[in-house]
């Protein structure tokens, strides 16, 4: 099946800085979403974005489906950023819906 | 809205009992899920459902049952609970245009442990 690849798998930052997480899938896929879970375990949806690229507020997005990545940009972070980004994928051709999730980027900011 | 919510929290169960896991969703969603999280790994998708009537194994089904009577209602049965199925809940649910289906909403999670 398809493969779901993040990195890095965790991330320090200072509050303030800038960064760029990654996505790695292994075949073609009718969509993309990226998910901030909180310290708490909940769960929030960021981007739906099969490609191209969206902005919201300090957060963008962009994925490439012909060379089957997506990249989450988050600047100027702060402390409410912290917490898990997970990158997931409809595989083409699968049942809809059927997300496959990566391993997810522990991101951590310090004030 | 109160988008999905799920019920219980939390819940400690002994091995071999059984207990349902309740979820329900006030978008008139048709797409709902259930996905199990195991400490430091993403998400896998347990069952899902279409619509009211229809339900599908995911990718980790066995030990699992669902049903569907209801839009907005979509709950997850453990028969006989074991160890291996310690780990937290998501149900969650999305509406679907045309060939896709759209953006996932997630409930807050059922932590379970099984002793």
């Amino acid at each position: 099946g398809i493969q779901v690849e993040q990195s890095p798998p965790d991330l320090i930052l200072q509050e303030g800085a800038n960064s760029t997480l990654r996505c790695n899938f292994s075949d073609s896929v009718n969509n993309l979403q990226w998910f901030h879970q909180n310290p708490w375990g909940q769960l929030i949806n960021l981007f739906y974005i099969p490609s191209g690229t969206k902005q919201n507020g300090r957060l963008s997005a962009t994925t490439v489906a012909t060379e089957r990545y997506s990249l989450l940009y988050i600047s100027s972070s702060q402390t409410t950023d912290s917490g898990v980004y997970f990158c997931a994928v409809e595989p083409y051709g699968g049942s809809q819906g059927n997300l496959i999730f990566g391993k997810g980027t522990k991101l951590s900011v310090k004030p | 809205n109160a988008g999905v919510t799920q019920t219980p929290k939390f819940r400690i169960l002994k091995i071999g009992q059984s207990m349902t896991l309740q979820c329900t969703q006030d978008m008139n969603h048709n797409y709902m899920y259930w996905y199990r999280q195991d400490p430091g790994m993403g998400l896998k998708l347990i069952y899902y459902s279409v619509g009211a009537g229809i339900t599908d194994k995911g990718e980790v089904p066995n030990g699992y049952n669902v049903s569907r009577s209801t839009t907005e209602d979509f709950p997850l049965r453990l028969e006989l609970a074991a160890p291996s199925q310690t780990s937290v809940y998501f149900c969650a649910s999305s509406s679907s245009g045309g060939r896709r289906t759209d953006t996932q909403y997630f409930g807050p999670g059922t932590r379970l442990t099984v002793l």
